[in-house]
């Protein structure tokens, strides 16, 4: 069965520095997410990315996280200047074709933790 | 983003059948009731989904009321790897630029052997 793969699976790093995490979707999936999970808290979405271009946003991504696609298989998730509250466990998910957005089947990745010292 | 009303805990015993309710009584009529499950330590997996008719897959069944307004998670035989949390989401059919999920706190299930 096809699936979303995230590397690292867990990284320590110290406050300020840039963090990037990287997923590869599904081939031929259209729609790309980042969710984050704090420890013991719900899943919360952060941005979707459709056609090259963030497609929504929440609160939460600021202007300290980007998003990127750069060879059409990754996805990338930056953390510019992580600060402590930034740790968190982070899922990539993508869906499939369906113009019937609802319908849409997310598969989510098994996820990045992230460790701010 | 229409609401989901789910308790927070429930028990099963190996091998029994499960419900798992959701309420969603502002449900419009483009919504998708969605399932996703979160294994410990491991990202949302989908379960299944429905829009008006009940729906059958090899993990398991979903019955939706006639009105819409509230639906259930049917594990016809609860096993120890089922031990998660049950998320029941709604999702536009239309769903703008993006399908998002938006995840509430679910319930978690708890399978005695």
């Amino acid at each position: 069965e096809p699936e979303v793969t995230q590397t690292p699976s867990h990284q320590v790093t110290q406050m300020g520095q840039e963090v990037i995490l990287r997923c590869v979707p599904i081939s031929n999936h259209l729609y790309f997410y980042w969710y984050r999970q704090i420890l013991g808290q719900k899943v919360e979405f952060l941005v979707s990315f459709y056609n090259n271009e963030i497609s929504e946003k929440s609160e939460i991504f600021d202007d300290q996280f980007s998003v990127e696609r750069p060879d059409g298989s990754n996805f990338t998730l930056k953390i510019r200047s992580t600060k402590l509250e930034d740790s968190a466990m982070y899922f990539c998910a993508s869906a499939g074709t369906s113009g019937r957005l609802g319908a849409n089947v997310l598969t989510f990745g098994a996820g990045s933790r992230l460790t701010v010292l | 983003d229409a609401k989901t009303t789910q308790p927070n805990s429930m028990e099963s015993n190996e091998e029994e059948p499960v419900h798992l309710p959701c309420n969603h009584s502002t449900i419009s009529g483009t919504d998708y009731i969605h399932w996703y499950r979160q294994l410990p330590s491991q990202g949302p997996e989908y379960v299944i989904h429905g829009l008006t008719s009940n729906v059958n897959n090899r993990m398991a069944s979903l019955a939706i009321a006639e009105d819409r307004k509230s639906s259930t998670l049917i594990l016809h035989r609860a096993t120890l790897r089922d031990a998660a949390v049950y998320y029941c989401i709604l999702s536009d059919l239309y769903g703008g630029a993006t399908n998002k999920l938006i995840f509430g706190t679910g319930t978690l299930l708890a399978v005695q052997p």
